[in-house]
């Protein structure tokens, strides 16, 4: 089984409409990250979090909301989805302390398209 | 701000030769991380290597190696023995180590690699 999933794989939606991307992962990690893949960009901070109660913003926040439902889970919503949110967008999880801390492990990501 | 270069969008090998992609990058920080991930058609974001930047040691991973040049700012992945698995895009990135900073990831815009059997 995958350490970091991420669900829908795929989604197409309306303006206007609201969605939910969900991420879990079984590392056991305590920082989670958001991130959006743009064609020809690489990827930008949305939010992270490095524990339950600490949820901050990154550099393109406007627009999303994220809850960080416990450790293992990550959600990111799009309250009113315009176009210029189509993207791909992907979560990542890292560790805190030890040989590995800081490295950063990716989900498959979702690709969302909005109409 | 930090920023990363990867100046060359697009390079091909042949099977089983040798390709270098560069990385150059802009920080006025001093403790660093520094990384390739490739992304396959599969779209998944992939590590490659890590290099921390109080090392002088260059870091390898089997084929993969990288050349790290702090004074100059320059980070390159060299790819030994390229197989046809190695075609992708690859990201170099960089994370700042500064205390209460995100340790977020600042990404290139990427190298397409096509390896060419």
């Amino acid at each position: 089984d995958a350490d970091v999933t991420q669900t829908p794989r795929n989604r197409i939606t309306k303006t206007g409409k609201r969605i939910m991307l969900e991420c879990s992962q079984t590392k056991g990690h305590d920082r989670m990250y958001w991130y959006r893949q743009d064609p020809g960009l690489g990827l930008r901070l949305i939010y992270y979090s490095f524990d339950v109660k600490d949820i901050n913003k990154g550099e393109i926040s406007d627009g999303y909301s994220v809850s960080r439902q416990a450790q293992a889970k990550f959600s990111l919503s799009l309250e009113s989805a315009i176009p210029n949110q189509t993207a791909l967008y992907f979560c990542a999880t890292s560790d805190f302390l030890g040989i590995g801390a800081d490295t950063q492990y990716f989900g498959p990501g979702t690709r969302l398209t909005v109409l | 701000a930090q920023t990363v270069t990867q100046s060359q969008p697009e390079m091909s090998v042949q099977e089983a030769e040798t390709v270098t992609l560069s990385c150059t990058y802009d920080t006025s920080e001093n403790n660093y991380y520094l990384f390739w991930y490739k992304q396959p058609p599969s779209r998944q974001m992939i590590l490659v290597i890590r290099q921390e930047a109080y090392k002088q040691q260059n870091a390898t991973e089997n084929r993969f190696s990288v050349n790290f040049q702090k004074a100059a700012k320059s980070f390159s992945l060299k790819i030994s023995d390229s197989q046809l698995g190695d075609t992708a895009m690859y990201f170099c990135a960089f994370m700042k180590l500064h205390p209460g900073s995100a340790r977020q990831l600042t990404f290139g815009s990427g190298t397409q690699l096509t390896v060419l059997p």
